[in-house]
């Protein structure tokens, strides 16, 4: 069974980049798709973005001028860089996997990490 | 975007009871809906998938049900470890969208 840490810093100072990574253990990231989603109790659960083991990338608009996931095969890792964050960026970060798919392409987040608590403060 | 609505937002409820639970898209999503379960201090867990569908090793007490903009997700005898908070999520548009959730709480 695929189990995924996520690591990184706790506290960013504002306008600075928040950067994450994914562990993945029990299985190859060569295969699905990787995905960010965080939580806060202003905003709720907000997916991020997925990358697909292809290296093609899908994000949230909302963030997609801030955000860039990227895998790093050779450490069997994902990362979520977030540029010139905010205070509204507080919040619990997760990565999930979602399995690949057939038609009629049918997502979900099936297994999740156990979040990490980051806070933009200056 | 696609916006997501969930009914309640908190019910109190008793082990035993049957508990209902309404998500509600602000356009149809066909049947690509999922819910998750989420403990305090814990991730979510995947629940149900495609509206219907049990994700494996959950509980058959649980079931999902719905189509287009309106879906339910029961819990036909709520058990000790089923108060939670219980989310929707689309995955129809590229841009996946959560409900606000609702919790689960004991009478």
């Amino acid at each position: 069974q695929v189990q995924l840490q996520e690591s990184g810093p706790g506290l960013v100072r504002p306008s600075e980049t928040l950067s994450l990574t994914c562990s993945v253990s029990g299985g190859s990231i060569s295969s699905s798709y990787w995905s960010w989603i965080r939580q806060s109790p202003g905003r709720g659960l907000e997916w991020i973005g997925y990358i697909y083991y292809s290296g093609t990338t899908n994000y949230n608009p909302s963030l997609k001028s801030r955000v860039t996931i990227s895998l790093d095969t050779s450490k069997n890792q994902f990362s979520l860089k977030l540029r010139s964050v905010i205070a509204a960026d507080t919040a619990v970060y997760y990565c999930a996997t979602l399995p690949v798919v057939t038609p009629p392409y049918y997502f979900y987040m099936d297994v999740w990490g156990k979040g990490t608590t980051v806070t933009v403060s200056s | 975007d696609i916006q997501m609505t969930q009914s309640p937002s908190s019910l109190s409820a008793s082990v035993g009871d049957r508990v209902t639970i309404t998500c509600r898209a602000s356009q149809s999503i066909n049947n690509y809906l999922n819910w998750y379960q989420q403990k305090p201090g814990k991730a979510p867990k995947l629940l149900i998938y495609a509206a219907s569908t049990l994700q494996s090793g959950v509980p058959s007490r649980f079931s999902g049900s719905g189509s287009g903009t309106d879906f339910t997700l029961t819990i036909s005898s709520l058990q000790p470890e089923d108060f939670a908070t219980y989310y929707c999520q689309q995955s129809y548009s590229t841009l996946f969208t959560f409900g606000p959730g609702t919790t689960v709480d004991v009478k």
